[in-house]
């Protein structure tokens, strides 16, 4: 059963506008979710996480809205720049006993924008 | 230099054939992990080590087995290579930071079993 899910394989966007990429959850205990990006010959990076206690957190042209009563979160990118264009993986993090923290990735969604 | 170094980078073998594929890393992380990467399946864990006498199954460990030599170093063996074990693997480590714990990973070994 699929905990994470990224029901968009990809997402065209024109250079300037916004990009929005979206993640559904069915676990409830998740404490964390993360959004890494990845590049083609490259390993994915961290990009932005948010806190199950929080709604919002915005890091320069990346904010992440959480929606815990819908078990949903997104990625906004405002301007989407051509430098966006990689594979975003949504994972979500939930205790798993003895200090540590399981992690669960989605299927990942590719962003190519246009310029 | 790279944080966290994967070897090699590609690999082309055959069925039935050993194959190990290295990390090492400078980070001075305690965490090691090994991920495979399938198209349109994600990235889904095979094993993971806390610490040097820390081994863990992860989602999908059949058919692999791991070797934390030090703490800067975890191998990844297939005893018997078979071509649905044709991926892209990565290797991460991470600090112990909680709920919000980062990963950082290494640029991917792409593996072909014929």
């Amino acid at each position: 059963d699929q905990q994470v899910k990224q029901n968009s394989p990809s997402l065209s966007v024109q250079e300037g506008r916004i990009s929005i990429l979206n993640c559904d959850y069915t676990n409830s205990m998740f404490d964390y979710f993360l959004w890494y990006k990845k590049y083609p010959a490259e390993g994915p990076t961290f990009l932005i996480s948010i806190s199950s206690i929080k709604d919002k957190n915005e890091d320069g042209r990346f904010t992440v809205f959480l929606n815990k009563s819908a078990k949903h979160l997104s990625l906004h990118i405002v301007p989407s720049q051509p430098g966006d264009s990689a594979v975003y993986f949504c994972a979500a993090s939930v205790y798993s006993g003895a200090g540590s923290y399981q992690l669960t990735f989605g299927k990942g969604t590719k962003l190519s924008v246009i310029p | 230099d790279a944080d966290v170094t994967q070897t090699p980078r590609n690999r082309i073998t055959k069925t039935g054939k050993r194959i190990m594929l290295e990390c090492s890393q400078t980070k001075g992380h305690d965490r090691m992990y090994w991920y495979r990467q399938d198209p349109g399946l994600g990235l889904r864990l095979i094993y993971y080590s806390f610490d040097v006498k820390d081994i863990n199954k992860g989602e999908i460990s059949d058919g692999y087995s791991v070797s934390r030599q030090a703490q800067a170093k975890f191998s990844l063996s297939l005893e018997s290579a078979i071509p649905n074990q044709t991926a892209l693997y990565f290797c991460a480590t991470s600090d112990p930071t909680g709920a919000n714990e980062k990963l950082f990973f290494g640029s991917g070994t792409q593996l072909s079993v014929l």
